[in-house]
């Protein structure tokens, strides 16, 4: 078990670019969950992966936000076109199976995107 | 809409102490789960506690307990014997469905 692991840590990018962050679960876990967490606040639910399928997304997730997770292992986030308001850390979890989600999540570290 | 709130933003404690953290929540479900997260200073975020909404006996890990008032739909953790190593963000969060809510967090302080 190598944990939840995040990249990149930091992604630093101008107003208008496109970026991608990636999420590698722990590899027994089926269930995977994007946060956004901006400084001072909880985490926020983006979206929830059952193995490849994208089961619940949040209306925080505009038509700019697309998160993927082919053969339902690693996950991709994208987030096309940035704005100043996506600054924030984003936060990957996966936990296994159980009843609904009463696994414990298990969290990386983290991507922190800055918008210049 | 279901909602987590938590009233505290930041708590100090002495070393050795007991500490209570404060959880309210909102919901019209009567099957969740509840949870305590610990986000240490640039750190990621962990377990510290679950509790299941349809268990009335509150839950204990070690030094961290729950007081988990169903009908009051409050979910309250106490920290007995405070360590340095405890200081951190704390999270309630409230499981229903596929969405896990988390509270906006209590800042916890340890005092040597």
């Amino acid at each position: 078990d190598t944990g939840v692991s995040q990249n990149p840590r930091h992604k630093i990018t101008k107003r208008g670019q496109n970026v991608t962050f990636r999420c590698d679960p722990i590899s027994e876990h089926n269930r995977l969950y994007w946060y956004r967490q901006t400084l001072g606040q909880g985490p926020e639910f983006l979206t929830y992966f059952q193995n490849e399928a994208q089961l619940e997304k949040s209306r925080l997730l505009s038509d700019r936000f697309s998160a993927e997770r082919p053969k339902g292992s690693f996950s991709t986030l994208e987030i096309q076109r940035t704005e100043q308001g996506d600054s924030a850390m984003y936060l990957c979890a996966s936990s296994g199976e159980g009843q609904g989600v009463s696994q414990p999540q298990h969290f990386g570290d983290g991507t922190r995107l800055s918008i210049l | 809409a279901q909602t987590v709130t938590q009233s505290q933003p930041e708590m100090s404690v002495q070393e050795a102490e007991t500490v209570t953290l404060s959880c309210t929540y909102d919901t019209s479900e009567s099957d969740y789960y509840l949870f305590w997260y610990k986000q240490p200073p640039s750190r990621q975020m962990i377990l510290v506690i679950r509790q299941e909404a349809y268990k009335q006996q509150n839950a204990t890990e070690n030094r961290f307990s729950v007081n988990f008032q169903k009908a009051a739909k409050s979910f309250s953790l106490k920290i007995s014997d405070s360590q340095l190593g405890d200081a951190a963000m704390y999270f309630c969060a409230y499981s229903w469905a596929a969405r896990v809510i988390f509270g906006k967090g209590t800042r916890l302080h340890i005092l040597p």
